[in-house]
Parts: structure tokens; C-alpha cells; sequence
């Protein structure tokens, strides 16, 4: 399985883009990276999956470059209610997924 | 509705008694899971049916029993209970794909464990 580095936390202010950066550099060929956000007392949350390249939702943009040895969230414009636990992971793949959480990071919005 | 759902949301209880968490999803899914989050925010799987059947049981003490009478319950069922039991319990589902295609999982709210 590969393992996923990510900071530890970071902070920004409301109407700032927020760039997060998760390096896996043992991703597999079929592995797919996918991130959750976690509210304090709430389960984690799927926002965005990607294989390579840029993939972009109503919530978030991933991108991620050829070598898929890393990837970045981008959250535009991020809010107070932004503030969360985002976590990087990376798929076995194939079914029967055990999803391996890391440490995350730590997103404080301020106003 | 809600699409994974626990109960209880809180369970308070004494070491050495006997509890029970149920889960309950109503998206069709045909694969359950249960991860516990220490007081270190680490989320760690514990379990995971599909269509009933265990298929990830990681080191988990055998205090730890879960059962799956259908498809859309998974119940986690713990024995004796100890100190280091205290953690928030999520329950998860989702449907597995095929072709490599990591399915999202959808979490339940958590059951809040904590024992005396």
C-alpha cells in the first residue's frame, strides 16, 4: 500500500486559495488517489478522486502531474466552514478497498 | 434521509461490561466497514463485510465481534470491555466496483465510546 505524506496543518483566510500537497511517492500503477474531508465530530466526507492529470468538481480541483508521485488539492476561495481534516489516500484498488488514513491536514480558515 | 446511520451517537459505559454499536445504510451498498478514531485522530479500519461476508479483519482483539444479519446492517459487538476501548466508532459503506476503481466510501456520524 502506498503511504501518503501531507503537512501537518496549515492555515489560510477566508477568500484565499488553499493548495495542499500529498506526496506517495510508491503509488501502484491501478492505485487511484482520492481526499476526504472530516469535520470536527462528523465523518470523514469523499471530495474529489483522481487518476492523473486535473480533475475538478463543484468542490475542489486535483491536480496531478505525469509521475503521480504526488498530488494537490486546491479548494478556491475557501470559507470559514472550510476548516477541517483533509486526508490523502491512495487505493489498492480493485475492489474491497481498505482505505489507509494518515495523519491529514489540519485546515484553519480564518476571518 | 440519512444514508449511514449509528446508534448510539454516545455510549458511556463501565470496563468489563458488554456493548453493542449498530449500523444501518440505506444506499444499497454492498459492503460495510467499521474504522475506530483514537483520541490521536488516527481513523484506522477495523472490519468489512460484503454482501455479509468478512473479508478485511485487521488486528483487531477477538473482544471485537461484528455481525451482519443483511446488507444494509453491520453491527459491531464488543466484549469486555477496556480502557483503551475509548474512541469514536465509524461505520461506513459503499459498493464495490470493478476495473481498479477506488468506490467512495459514505461514513455514519460516529458512536462516541467512552469507558470508566
Amino acid at each position: 500500500l502506498a503511504k501518503t505524506t501531507q503537512p501537518i496543518s496549515m492555515d489560510s483566510y477566508e477568500g484565499q486559495e488553499v493548495n495542499i500537497t500529498c506526496s506517495h511517492n510508491n503509488i501502484a500503477t491501478n492505485d487511484y488517489i482520492t481526499w476526504y474531508q472530516q469535520f470536527p465530530s462528523q465523518g470523514p466526507r469523499f471530495i474529489i478522486q483522481g487518476y492523473k492529470t486535473k480533475v475538478t468538481n463543484e468542490v475542489a480541483s486535483l491536480f496531478i502531474p505525469a509521475d503521480r508521485k504526488s498530488s494537490t488539492l486546491s479548494l478556491p476561495r475557501v470559507s470559514l466552514s472550510d476548516t477541517a481534516v483533509y486526508y490523502c489516500l491512495v487505493g489498492v484498488g480493485g475492489g474491497y478497498n481498505k482505505l489507509i488514513f494518515g495523519a491529514g491536514t489540519r485546515l484553519a480558515v480564518h476571518p | 434521509d440519512t444514508a449511514v446511520s449509528q446508534t448510539p451517537k454516545y455510549l458511556v459505559t463501565q470496563m468489563g461490561n458488554d456493548k453493542s454499536i449498530k449500523c444501518e445504510q440505506n444506499l444499497g451498498h454492498d459492503t460495510m466497514y467499521w474504522y475506530k478514531q483514537d483520541s490521536k485522530k488516527f481513523l484506522k479500519i477495523m472490519f468489512s463485510y460484503n454482501n455479509k461476508e468478512l473479508i478485511i479483519n485487521e488486528t483487531v482483539p477477538n473482544r471485537f465481534s461484528p455481525k451482519s444479519p443483511d446488507k444494509a446492517h453491520l453491527n459491531l459487538h464488543i466484549n469486555s470491555l477496556e480502557l483503551g476501548d475509548s474512541a469514536v466508532y465509524f461505520c461506513a459503506s459503499s459498493q464495490v466496483l470493478a476495473g481498479g476503481v477506488q468506490e467512495t466510501q459514505y461514513f455514519g456520524p460516529g458512536t462516541r465510546l467512552l469507558v470508566l
